[in-house]
């Protein structure tokens, strides 16, 4: 079957560091998104992989393990616009995208 | 101006009642796709379509049908609105290729009655 887990709710500091895990089971394997959502509007795109290991866009930066079925969404220097949804969506068998219910991160001053 | 724009932002109908909602994309994508979003869930696929003369049925198609009446145009109906059809509706495009991100609209938020 095809199962995504990722936490439901997460809170973290301003400044700090968070990571939000997600691990999934797909029906093959054709790359991983990461997007986030503010409540009530779109998502957007944050990030893509597709081999293992770390990918590094600004303060975000996301990791692969695709033996472990696992991926990382690390966000540095945390500031109050990053609270929001982050939705880990990895591309099963004939590039069906699947995405979780999505970990909702506050950000405190 | 929004890449992707979706009409109506919001609607309540009755049970019953037959509603169209519409997609309109600048972007130049050819694929377009319809989602639901519900709370707790994760975004779920109605339908998608790869150009004009290809409808396919996502995960959850049941009770709903689309028309690609243009390469920029994907509209989404329900036959005869429930009340579990209440929900959050978001058109989405991509361009081709795996590593290619969807690109949503603002989403359309439909109650029923």
């Amino acid at each position: 079957g095809q199962n995504i887990d990722q936490p439901t709710e997460m809170t973290a500091t301003e400044g700090a560091i968070v990571q939000i895990n997600c691990t999934y089971q797909t029906s093959g394997f054709n790359g991983l998104f990461w997007y986030q959502q503010h409540a009530g509007e779109a998502p957007t795109f944050l990030s893509y992989n597709v081999l293992d290991g770390l990918e590094e866009k600004g303060r975000f930066s996301s990791f692969l393990s695709r033996s472990k079925g696992y991926s990382y969404l690390l966000l540095k220097e945390l500031q109050m616009k990053d609270s929001a949804s982050y939705l880990c969506a990895p591309k099963g068998g004939y590039n069906k995208l699947i995405f979780g219910a999505g970990t909702r991160l506050a950000v405190h001053p | 101006d929004a890449d992707v724009t979706q009409t109506p932002r919001n609607r309540i109908t009755k049970t019953g009642k037959r509603i169209m909602l519409e997609c309109s994309q600048t972007k130049g994508h050819d694929r377009m796709y319809w989602y639901r979003q519900d709370p707790g869930l994760g975004l779920r696929l109605i339908y998608y379509s790869f150009d004009v003369k290809d409808i396919n049925k996502g995960e959850i198609s049941d009770g709903y049908s689309v028309s690609r009446q243009a390469q920029a145009k994907f509209s989404l109906s329900l036959e005869s609105a429930i009340p579990n059809q209440t929900a959050l509706y978001f058109c989405a495009t991509s361009d081709r290729g795996g590593n290619s991100p969807l690109h949503f609209g603002n989403g359309t938020r439909l109650t029923v009655t």
